[in-house]
């Protein structure tokens, strides 16, 4: 069954360290991956999102991710984090291209940042 | 941004009252979604839409309704609320099936 791992349950980092979200996926073929980010008492934002094409992606707010076809992964990076980045972010795959396709969301890491 | 407005953002509510959660989009999507999320926990699927009448269950299974009469608008019933119903519900919506999902802000749903 497809499913979605993101091993860190919560991250702390200090304001302008680097951050790298770790986000793992189980699907036979290329899915389609989305990382989103949620803010206290907020929906979800679109971070960005992969299809195909260049492996890394870039998106709003500095972040950037790399799919790795052979890692299964696609891991959340940022080179220096602002406190307003603390936040709950979720990856996502959609799997199948269907229409009866759905997303998968994994169980989120919170990112504090430390001052 | 996303044109998407859930209402009401919080409600606290008696055992047993009817209750619907409602959802409106402004972008003309087809594709609509209910999902349920417990404090710090993931996202999961009550229910979707892929266009007017059109509604089916979700990857976990709810006691609430929904319906599709309007391309715009996707409300959440809950004819008699319980205690277990007390979550978080975001609708979201997306302009194919290949296309990221727009959230609203949420319904924070307290049961008593």
């Amino acid at each position: 069954a497809q499913s979605v791992t993101q091993p860190d349950i919560h991250i702390t980092v200090s304001e302008g360290a680097s951050l790298e979200l770790r986000c793992n996926y189980s699907y036979g073929a290329t899915p389609y991956l989305f990382w989103y980010v949620q803010s206290p008492g907020q929906g979800l934002q679109l971070l960005l999102k992969y299809f195909s094409g260049d492996t890394l992606v870039q998106g709003i707010k500095g972040f950037e991710a790399e799919f790795k076809r052979s890692q299964s992964s696609f891991n959340l990076r940022k080179p220096s984090v602002h406190w307003s980045d603390a936040a709950e972010y979720f990856c996502a795959v959609r799997t199948g291209y269907s229409s009866a396709s759905k997303i998968i969301f994994g169980s989120g890491t919170r990112l504090s940042i430390r001052p | 941004e996303a044109d998407i407005y859930q209402t009401p953002r919080y409600l606290v509510i008696g055992t047993g009252k009817k209750i619907t959660l409602e959802c409106s989009q402004t972008m003309g999507h087809d594709k609509m979604y209910w999902y349920q999320q417990d404090p710090g926990m993931e996202l999961h699927l009550i229910h979707y839409s892929y266009g007017v009448n059109s509604t089916e269950k979700g990857d976990l299974s709810s006691e609430s309704t929904v319906s599709r009469i309007r391309t715009e608008h996707f409300p959440l019933t809950l004819e008699s609320a319980r205690p277990s119903h007390t979550s978080q519900y975001l609708c979201a919506s997306s302009e194919g099936d290949n296309q990221p999902q727009h959230f609203g802000d949420g319904t924070r749903l307290s049961i008593l």
